[in-house]
């Protein structure tokens, strides 16, 4: 059963540390999305990749946020330093057209 | 003017009930059309997929929809409690990036 996973699936940590998610996508899938959901703005796309490049993080706040891609079966988020309002849902995603999320990282910033 | 209006709800309906969720959109350019699913605490689920005006049916699931008229619709015949969900519509343009545009979400609460 192919799917996206995500790790940690909860985190919280203290304003200004430096928090690090990560993804692994479908095998196959050379698209991968990194999404930040709130209840205010609800889906934010921060970025993607494709073939392990990026091609937008355009939605990103580039002062602290970082996304990285390893190789074809890792993606990561970082965040440094943290603030108290990037505590939200975070979510990563692969796919061509239609897109497969994993169960997401819910990060609070104290 | 956003570029997908989805309303919000909450929407409450006894079991049962035939439920009909809606999306606007303004972009012409839209290509393929989504509705995802999301539990509580879960990431959105994939529900239907289509590219063309009209039907396409899967189930319980009917989607909808109408390009003269840029409005898509998801109806659930049967609705029963574990539909209970937020239901979020999706837009592809069908270029390279293959981005999606997401809808806010409309929850839904079938009462059993």
């Amino acid at each position: 059963d192919a799917r996206v996973t995500q790790t940690p699936r909860h985190k919280v940590t203290e304003m200004g540390q430096e928090v690090t998610m990560r993804c692994q996508p479908i095998l196959g899938h050379n698209t991968v999305f990194w999404y930040r959901q709130t209840m205010m703005q609800g889906l934010e796309l921060l970025a993607y990749f494709r073939n392990r490049a990026p091609l937008d993080d355009s939605g990103m706040p580039k002062d602290r946020f970082s996304a990285e891609m390893p190789d074809a079966t890792l993606a990561t988020l970082k965040i440094q330093p943290s603030e108290p309002r990037d505590s939200a849902v975070y979510f990563c995603a692969s796919g061509l057209g239609t897109q497969y999320f994993g169960p997401g990282t819910r990060l609070t910033v104290l | 003017q956003k570029e997908v209006e989805q309303d919000p709800g909450p929407l409450s309906v006894p079991e049962g009930a035939i439920v009909s969720l809606n999306c606007t959109y303004s972009n012409s350019a839209f290509q393929y059309f989504m509705w995802y699913r999301q539990y509580s605490r879960k990431g959105p689920e994939l529900l239907m997929y289509t590219y063309s005006s009209g039907n396409k049916e899967d189930g319980r699931f009917t989607a909808q929809v109408d390009k003269s008229s840029k409005y898509i619709s998801l109806f659930i015949r049967d609705s029963q409690p574990s539909d209970s969900a937020t239901y979020l519509c999706a837009f592809g343009r069908g270029d390279s990036s293959y981005k999606l545009i997401f809808g806010s979400g409309t929850r839904l609460l079938v009462r059993p």
